[in-house]
């Protein structure tokens, strides 16, 4: 049982290169969530969604696309990618209102 | 506006003493509040979830209270290890289908 697991572990970009990150869950979770930790800031809610073919803003929205074809898939997309969006990302899921289960990780550089 | 705040500086305590660390928020109106610890490099772990008609909950060495009248949590490690080090985030739930996370208060345990 994998639980959450988030593809890849690490990445360095060039400004303006795009990438996915990948979250995938094998717990049948209807809602995954991504988030963004950046030090002294916490864990920023970047965009969620509560099922299958939808999707939400968070808290810090722009310049992240995402998709929720498959239930157990969420997608983060980046278009153009900026050094602002230097970052460790983490993606969830959970069941209702129980704790969330997170993966390991992203460490993402954009230089 | 709406925050969340956790204990402001880091906290050290001697191994075999109660840690307890304090969440308070502003703004909200949480039918539940959450307790996860982070490890360097690692993701945040569910600990427990307290909802807004329970006065404390426990498990194991862990106890978490939930006061909201005085909008506050808090979070009591009793006999505290070395192992317990670690990161320790609130999170309450936005009654939005998500939950907001605090800052976090890094905790060390000094033998």
């Amino acid at each position: 049982n994998a639980g959450v697991t988030q593809t890849p572990k690490f990445r360095v970009l060039k400004t303006g290169q795009s990438m996915t990150l990948l979250c995938a869950q094998d717990m049948n979770h209807e809602y995954m969530y991504w988030y963004r930790q950046d030090p002294g800031m916490g864990l920023r809610l970047i965009h969620y969604s509560v099922g299958e073919g939808t999707t939400a803003k968070g808290e810090v929205p722009d310049g992240y696309n995402v998709s929720r074809l498959k239930k157990q898939n969420f997608l983060l997309g980046l278009e153009s990618a900026a050094p602002s969006q230097t970052s460790v990302y983490f993606c969830a899921s959970s069941f209702l209102d129980y704790g969330y289960t997170f993966g390991s990780g992203t460490r993402l550089t954009v230089v | 506006s709406q925050k969340i705040e956790q204990n402001s500086e880091a906290l050290n305590i001697q191994e075999g003493k109660t840690a307890t660390l304090t969440c308070n928020y502003t703004n909200y109106s949480p039918a539940y509040l959450q307790w996860y610890r982070q490890d360097p490099g690692r993701g945040p772990v569910f600990l427990l979830l307290i909802r807004e008609n329970e006065k404390e909950k426990r498990k194991e060495r862990l106890k978490v209270t939930f006061d909201t009248t005085l909008k506050q949590s808090l979070f009591h490690i009793t006999a505290s290890q070395p192992a317990d080090s670690a990161t320790y985030l609130c999170a309450l739930d936005d009654r939005y289908d998500k939950v907001i996370f605090g800052p976090g208060t890094s905790l060390s345990v000094i033998p």
